[in-house]
């Protein structure tokens, strides 16, 4: 089964620093997600990102945050000034146009000192 | 708004024995509704998912769920569970833009 591929696993990083996550999406999907998991907390959509522009983004998703497409693979979700309340697993999703099947990625365990 | 409840933190159920995850829903329209699995270290898994029609819809992995509006609720079955589906499961709700509502997770224990 194709797989979505998110980089780094784990990431630490300290507070105010930028910090830019990677997934590569499936090749054919055109629709990509961000979503998020506190420790002990529900997993929560970022944004959605279609056509090059977001389509939808959740009251998390402030102006610390952005994402982008920056070629014909990569996805990226930057954290502009990170906060200790940064600290999560962030997860990316792709999906076709056309297929109901949004797949996961296994996610990069961010952490924020 | 949208939101999920899964009443079950921890299940934990023998080898060969029957599944039940609860999940209930709330929704201002018709919902689509998934469950997903999730191992230690992986991703989040889709199992199966309802849009519109049969009522009872069938998964990945011997799992199926049920729709019942009047209970606003998506139970996850299966009928004989294995060592393997040991795992963090999750019920979500949305629409047509993927825009997920998930619960908080059942963690589901299987012993021998």
């Amino acid at each position: 089964e194709p797989e979505v591929t998110q980089t780094p696993s784990h990431q630490v990083t300290q507070m105010g620093q930028e910090v830019i996550l990677r997934c590569v999406p499936i090749s054919n999907h055109l629709y990509f997600y961000w979503y998020r998991q506190i420790l002990g907390q529900k997993v929560e959509f970022l944004v959605s990102f279609y056509n090059n522009e977001i389509s939808e983004k959740s009251e998390i998703f402030d102006d610390q945050f952005s994402v982008e497409r920056p070629d014909g693979s990569n996805f990226t979700l930057k954290i502009r000034s990170t906060k200790l309340e940064d600290s999560a697993m962030y997860f990316c999703a792709s999906r076709e146009v056309t297929n109901e099947k949004l797949f996961f990625g296994s996610g990069t365990q961010l952490s924020v000192l | 708004a949208q939101s999920v409840t899964q009443p079950d933190i921890h299940i934990t159920v023998s080898e060969g024995a029957s599944l039940e995850l609860r999940c209930n829903y709330s929704y201002g329209a018709t919902p689509y509704l998934f469950w997903y699995v999730q191992s230690p270290g992986q991703g989040l898994q889709l199992l199966l998912k309802y849009f519109s029609g049969d009522t009872l819809v069938q998964g990945i992995k011997g799992f199926e769920a049920e729709f019942k509006r009047s209970q606003s609720s998506f139970n996850l079955r299966k009928p004989s569970v294995h060592w393997s589906d040991a795992a963090e499961y999750f019920c979500a709700v949305g629409a047509w833009d993927y825009k997920l509502s998930f619960g908080a997770g059942t963690t589901v224990t299987v012993r021998a």
